[in-house]
């Protein structure tokens, strides 16, 4: 079965502007959750989708954001960059119980300059 | 708050070594423990759980215990290899509304031949 997929792969852009990262996760699986991956913060939640709907948030700004659509799949949006926003950005899928584990993607790395 | 904290590192190993990594958490609610591991350029897989108290994860020779007296759940291996180079993270995972994962800063773990 297909794994998680995160495109694209890696991505650099520019103080000031906005990017999107897309995340298509295992069939079956409807929560998809974001995570920020530094090597002074470490691995840092962002957010989970379930069923389209936002259910929890990290302590991120605002500029943070994402959505999932009616398939699952959820794309995450970073506007008004800033150089501390280049990280690894990681997405994981679960089929959303405690004990269940998340399955995660190989990450976008995105470079801010 | 809800939080991880596990031993820093590098950790430098002969291959046949033991390991310990040692991680505790502080946490509302009962959750669930896992430990995933993550190899130079991939994303994170897990490595084991438990789902409650005095539950024993174990997978590819390594192994924890949730120990709810003592909120930890340390990751042992008897013997270390050379492919057990990655770096490690411990997790909890609650259910507060929304699925949160939590996880700990990471240690790397490096073994020699």
């Amino acid at each position: 079965k297909a794994g998680v997929t995160q495109t694209p792969r890696y991505l650099i852009k520019t103080r000031g502007q906005q990017v999107t990262l897309s995340c298509s996760p295992i069939s079956g699986h409807r929560s998809v959750s974001w995570y920020q991956q530094t090597p002074g913060q470490g691995l840092q939640f962002l957010f989970e989708y379930f069923s389209e709907t936002q259910r929890n948030k990290g302590n991120f700004p605002g500029r943070f954001s994402g959505r999932q659509f009616s398939n699952s799949r959820s794309e995450m949006n970073v506007s008004t960059l800033e150089l501390g926003d280049s990280a690894l950005y990681l997405c994981a899928s679960s089929l959303r119980t405690p004990n269940t584990e998340a399955f995660f993607g190989q990450g976008t790395r995105l470079t801010v300059v | 708050g809800d939080s991880v904290t596990q031993m820093e590192g590098p950790v430098t190993l002969s291959e046949e070594a033991f390991l310990t990594i040692n991680c505790t958490y502080t946490a509302t609610g009962y959750p669930s423990l896992f430990w995933y591991v993550q190899y130079p350029g991939e994303g994170l897989q897990l490595l084991l759980k438990a789902t409650k108290a005095d539950d024993k994860g174990s997978n590819k020779g390594f192994e924890a215990t949730y120990r709810k007296e003592t909120t930890s759940f340390h990751l042992e291996k008897g013997s270390v290899q050379v492919s057990d180079s990655a770096v490690y993270f411990c997790a909890l995972c609650l259910n507060t509304g929304g699925f949160k994962t939590i996880f700990g800063a990471g240690t790397r773990l490096f073994v020699k031949a």
